[in-house]
């Protein structure tokens, strides 16, 4: 199957700091990435969705100015959380959408474990 | 009423057994089906998709699709204890839609 890292896995950093999130669609191109948010024992929350080249579409409730979103190549899209808070500390998850013929699938990568102090 | 509903568990089968695992959803225009794995602390791992309705088969793995029913299962056979994770249904409506999931199952074999 196709392959999607991140980086980094986990991160720890204190309150007020920026922490950027990279999200790399391995093996494939993909136009579409997506961003989510997973509190322990929980679902999937989609933030934002990530088309290369343009702005990112957020979820209501979910503060572009704080999560910006930057999807600069087809390959690439991070995210950075601004002036993090230790509300912020979660699990991210990115996804790559993989498209052709029937197929219409996301691929996710292995996440970034976000701790702030 | 949820777009998506799974049985969130949790679910303790014996090694060996057969595991089913099924959602339903309430949007017809949903085209495309897929079964992920999440590991603890990692992220979802795609198991199986499917378009439209049918079965598809991998493995030890069967997913169906029931489009007249609004119903989606996953067949897990020979379960094994690396089987043990949450089980998440996704679909869309395809056309870079975004994947509405199901809370997930909390699966465990037993040895």
């Amino acid at each position: 199957g196709a392959v999607v890292s991140q980086h980094p896995s986990w991160v720890i950093c204190k309150s007020g700091t920026s922490v950027k999130i990279e999200c790399r669609s391995l093996d494939f191109q993909a136009t579409t990435m997506f961003w989510y948010r997973q509190f322990p024992k929980q679902s999937l929350m989609l933030m934002a969705t990530s088309n290369e080249g343009s702005k990112a579409t957020y979820e209501q409730g979910v503060e572009k100015d704080k999560f910006l979103i930057n999807h600069a190549s087809l390959t690439l899209s991070t995210l950075t959380v601004t002036s993090a808070h230790p509300e912020d500390s979660s699990f991210y998850i990115c996804s790559a959408r993989l498209a052709g013929g029937d197929q219409e699938t996301q691929y996710f990568g292995p996440g970034t474990r976000l701790l702030v102090l | 009423q949820k777009e998506v509903e799974q049985d969130p568990g949790p679910l303790s089968v014996p090694e060996g057994a057969i595991v089913s695992l099924n959602c339903t959803y309430s949007n017809s225009a949903f085209q495309y089906f897929m079964w992920y794995r999440q590991y603890s602390r990692k992220g979802p791992e795609l198991l199986m998709y499917t378009y439209s309705s049918g079965n598809k088969e991998d493995g030890r793995f069967t997913a169906q699709v029931d489009k007249s029913s609004k119903y989606i299962s996953l067949f897990i056979r020979d379960s094994q204890p690396s089987d043990s994770a949450t089980y998440l249904c996704a679909m869309s409506a395809g056309g870079a839609q975004k994947l509405v999931f199901g809370q997930g199952t909390r699966l465990t074999i037993n040895p």
